[in-house]
């Protein structure tokens, strides 16, 4: 059973830059894995943010950026602002299924 | 405007069938995957299995293979998840989405099901 990991939870001060993180349990995350964010606000659907590891939407806010960094997956959000806390979640994909992380649930404090 | 419109809140009793749908519009249905995705209370996204609008091949992640069943009618743009017997353990939001090669970019807005004698 494929495991991808993520911080279960971070705290940023507002204006400040965080880094959220994805692994794999069979090993490096490469951009063979298309790492997808999603963002996920209490009550809504979750929002696509980043496809393809470093991809973005028209609709994704400069300040997020995705990379890969150290053999995994990183979203990182630069400026943060007080509307960007919600949980994020990872997707990664294994030649079907894709699995998601667990989710990282971010404060701005 | 691309939109996946789900069905409406749903309670039912353990061992019921139920079938949600999803609708898209503004894009062309065949075209796009759609895969469903369950969060049960206070968890994090699951990643159930997808279909093929084009050809209706489906694909399931083994955690829900022989638990659901995706299916599509293309002529009116709608995927479906189904359950022949439900249990309590299936209460959950569950969600659509269209999948586009490496991105799964639209979503829909969700469908509560809530399964309890």
């Amino acid at each position: 059973q494929t495991v991808v990991t993520q911080e279960p939870s971070l705290t940023v001060s507002p204006g400040g830059t965080v880094t959220l993180t994805c692994a794999s349990s069979t090993g490096a995350v490469t951009r063979d894995y298309y790492p997808n964010w999603f963002q996920q606000k209490p009550g809504r659907a979750p929002r696509s943010l980043i496809y393809a590891t470093d991809n973005k939407h028209s609709w994704t806010p400069a300040r997020f950026s995705g990379s890969l960094l150290g053999g995994k997956a990183a979203l990182t959000l630069s400026g943060v602002q007080p509307e960007d806390e919600a949980d994020y979640y990872c997707l990664l994909y294994y030649g079907y299924p894709w699995v998601f992380g667990g989710g990282t649930k971010l404060t701005v404090l | 405007e691309v939109q996946l419109v789900q069905s409406g809140a749903e309670v039912k009793k353990p061992g019921e069938s139920l079938k949600i749908s999803c609708k898209g519009s503004g894009y062309t249905f065949i075209n796009y995957r759609v895969a469903w995705v369950r969060q049960m209370p206070g968890k994090g996204l699951e990643w159930m299995g997808i279909i093929y609008p084009g050809d209706s091949e489906t694909t399931y992640s083994p955690s829900f293979q022989g638990q659901v069943t995706i299916s599509v009618d293309k002529s009116i743009t709608t995927a479906y998840l189904q359950w022949d017997s439900l249990r309590a353990s299936d209460t959950a939001m569950y969600y659509c989405v269209r999948r586009d090669f490496s991105n799964h970019d639209y979503w829909g807005q969700g469908t509560q099901v809530t399964v309890s004698s």
